[in-house]
This record gives structure tokens, C-alpha cells and sequence, in this order.
């Protein structure tokens, strides 16, 4: 079946260290993006990418970092520079960057800084 | 960075009960309206994407209404069952055609059987 997985589904971090969230889609599709969800709030855009090695920095780009080498994959690095990592991240992807292209997401990661 | 809203926060209604939310979103330069349905563990999965002014769609018990000269959207549900709770987002794509989509904070429909 075609889909975005995302791993690890738990993840937990000492302060200080970095930590890769991995997002794979077998959809062929050109577009994809990282959003944060906190309680309380909308869903927040951290990073996209519309092409292979190219992608741009969302709303609340601060302390993370992406790469996109390859179509099915875009992992998100939450560095140690991020202030409040504990979140749930949703990765998506779409068939392009058009805004009425439907997002198709991932079960989501959930990071715990202790 | 533009705000889409959605209303209510929560709604708790008993099965077979017919219900409705709102979205609010800015008028001006409209391009696409996206609706999305969140269940408990699992990701979220889209349901309606509009774009013309007075479109309905609709997809078994549940459709959506646009108006895009005032700048709202209309999600019904008729009949809820247990299997319709869940959290409904709305989504707008700010900066038009390739605009990245802003999300409201969802409403949590929860359906008591």
C-alpha cells in the first residue's frame, strides 16, 4: 500500500542532543513537509520541500534542519538549539506544492525531552 | 501569517444526532479550502479539498459548504455515529496557488452511542 511512514513512533532525548525523525513516502509524490503539533494549538509548519535538494524553512524553522536527497525521503534533525522539542511531529506529502493538492500524512512522532 | 478559525472547540453529541462546524478563513486572495479528519492514533485523513465559491461537496454523511466572498466554510455531519469522533481540522494556503497551508486548532467531535 502506498503511504508516509514516519519512525520512530516514541522518541525521548536527554537536553543537548540531536535527534532524527525519518519520513519515507512511496507515493511518488514531489512534495513534502514537516508540522509540529502542540496541545492547544494548529498544526505548524517547520519545514518543506517542493523538489529534491531544495526545501524551505516553514514558520518555525528554529533549531531544526532537513535534508531532501532523495524523492521518498525527508528526515527532520531537531537540534539541540530547538528550545521545547517535546512535540508531536506529523510528517506529509502531496503530489505537488499546490495549495489544493491534499496533504497525505503520517502516524506521527512523538519526542519527550526528559 | 494569516488565521484560520474553527468553532466550536469541542461538541459532544449523542448518535444520530446531526451536527455542523465552521471555519473562518481571509476572503482575499482565496485559492483552496482543505478539510481533514483526525482520529485517536491514527493520521489525519483529508476529506474535502474546495475551491469555487457555493461548492458542496460530500462524502457519505458528511459534506462541506463553501463560501468564499465572506470567508467561511460549513462541515455537516448527519446522523453522527461513534466512528465520526474524531478532531476536524480546516486548512487555507496562504500566498495563493502555492502557498503552504495554515491549519485551525480543529474541532473535537466526540459521538456518544
Amino acid at each position: 500500500d502506498g503511504g508516509i511512514t514516519q519512525s520512530p513512533k516514541y522518541l525521548f532525548r536527554k537536553e543537548g542532543q540531536n535527534v532524527t525523525l525519518s519520513c519515507e513516502q512511496n507515493l511518488n509524490h514531489d512534495a513534502m513537509y514537516w508540522y509540529r503539533q502542540d496541545p492547544g494549538q494548529g498544526l505548524r509548519l517547520i519545514y518543506y520541500s517542493q523538489i529534491v535538494n531544495d526545501f524551505q524553512k516553514g514558520d518555525i524553522a528554529e533549531g531544526y534542519s532537513v535534508s531532501r536527497e532523495k524523492k521518498e525521503s525527508f528526515p527532520l534533525t531537531v537540534t539541540s538549539a530547538q528550545k521545547n522539542p517535546t512535540a508531536f511531529y506529523l510528517c506529509a506529502s502531496s503530489m505537488s506544492g499546490s495549495g489544493a493538492n491534499v496533504l497525505t500524512f503520517g502516524a506521527g512522532s512523538r519526542l519527550t525531552v526528559l | 501569517i494569516l488565521n484560520v478559525e474553527q468553532s466550536p472547540q469541542s461538541l459532544h453529541v449523542q448518535e444520530g444526532d446531526s451536527t455542523n462546524f465552521t471555519c473562518s478563513f481571509p476572503s482575499s486572495n482565496f485559492y483552496a479550502l482543505h478539510w481533514y479528519r483526525w482520529e485517536t492514533a491514527k493520521s489525519p485523513e483529508a476529506l474535502f479539498v474546495m475551491t469555487l465559491n457555493g461548492d458542496e461537496k460530500k462524502k457519505g454523511r458528511i459534506s462541506a459548504t463553501l463560501n468564499t466572498k465572506e470567508g467561511y466554510s460549513y462541515l455537516y455531519i448527519k446522523g453522527s455515529q461513534p466512528e465520526d469522533s474524531a478532531t476536524y481540522l480546516c486548512a487555507f494556503p496562504y500566498g495563493g496557488s502555492q502557498g503552504n497551508l495554515i491549519f485551525g486548532k480543529g474541532t473535537k467531535l466526540s459521538v456518544k452511542p
